[in-house]
């Protein structure tokens, strides 16, 4: 199974823009790009997905590689509520209803 | 509505104890599933259903029993649990389960304590 890479923690100043990385070097042409985040005491949350373009919703932009092997999670402006664990996950064709969890990046966000 | 909900919240039961946490969801979603995780690591696949039949159990130990009544419904009975089976149990929906693209919705989980 292809696995992503992430660092442990980042930190962030409230309302400033933050770039969550992701690196899946042996990613396949079909596995789509995943971002979830779970908030404290709380279930994961979708966040955003991508296949090749870049995409943009109302919680993040994700920024694709043009050669797939790395993303970026960008949160325009980090609030206190942003602070969560978000996790860069691959969707494999075939096992497409298996979330497989890495490590995650520990976001905190400070005033 | 987009809700995953859980039942109970908390629980605390003795290694012979029966129990059973309940899941619910009113999505028309046809794909549920079971997570476990474990205090600061991520949460593990136990086990899916789609269209209200088992497709996917992830080698999970037969003390841990799935079953889904109907598309709305997700239930786990527990029977003779260890104590290693303390954890945050989580709950999700999907539309479909085959998808590569469809989002799960989970809910807030219910934290198990084996004594």
């Amino acid at each position: 199974d292809a696995k992503t890479t992430q660092p442990n923690s980042m930190e962030s100043n409230e309302e400033e823009p933050v770039h969550l990385p992701c690196n899946h070097s042996t990613i396949s042409g079909t596995d789509y790009i995943h971002w979830y985040r779970q908030l404290p005491s709380q279930g994961p949350e979708y966040v955003i997905h991508g296949l090749t373009s870049n995409v943009n919703n109302r919680m993040a932009s994700l920024a694709i590689a043009e050669d797939r092997k790395s993303s970026t999670l960008i949160l325009h402006r980090a609030t206190l509520r942003d602070a969560a664990v978000y996790y860069c996950i691959l969707r494999f064709t075939g096992t497409a209803s298996k979330l497989t969890f890495g490590t995650g990046t520990r976001l905190q966000v400070t005033l | 509505d987009t809700e995953v909900t859980q039942t109970p919240k908390h629980l605390v039961m003795g290694m012979t104890n029966k129990k059973s946490l309940k899941c619910e969801q009113h999505m028309g979603h046809r794909a549920m599933y079971w997570y476990k995780q474990k205090a600061k690591k991520p949460p593990e696949l136990m086990f899916v259903y789609s269209y209200e039949k088992l497709s996917i159990n992830e080698s999970v130990p037969s003390r841990f029993s799935p079953e889904c009544p109907n598309s709305s419904l997700l239930n786990l009975h527990l029977h003779a649990l260890q104590p290693e089976d303390s954890a945050l149990y989580l709950c999700a929906s999907s539309q479909g389960s085959q998808s590569s693209y469809n989002e799960q919705f989970f809910g807030p989980g219910t934290r198990l304590t084996v004594l």
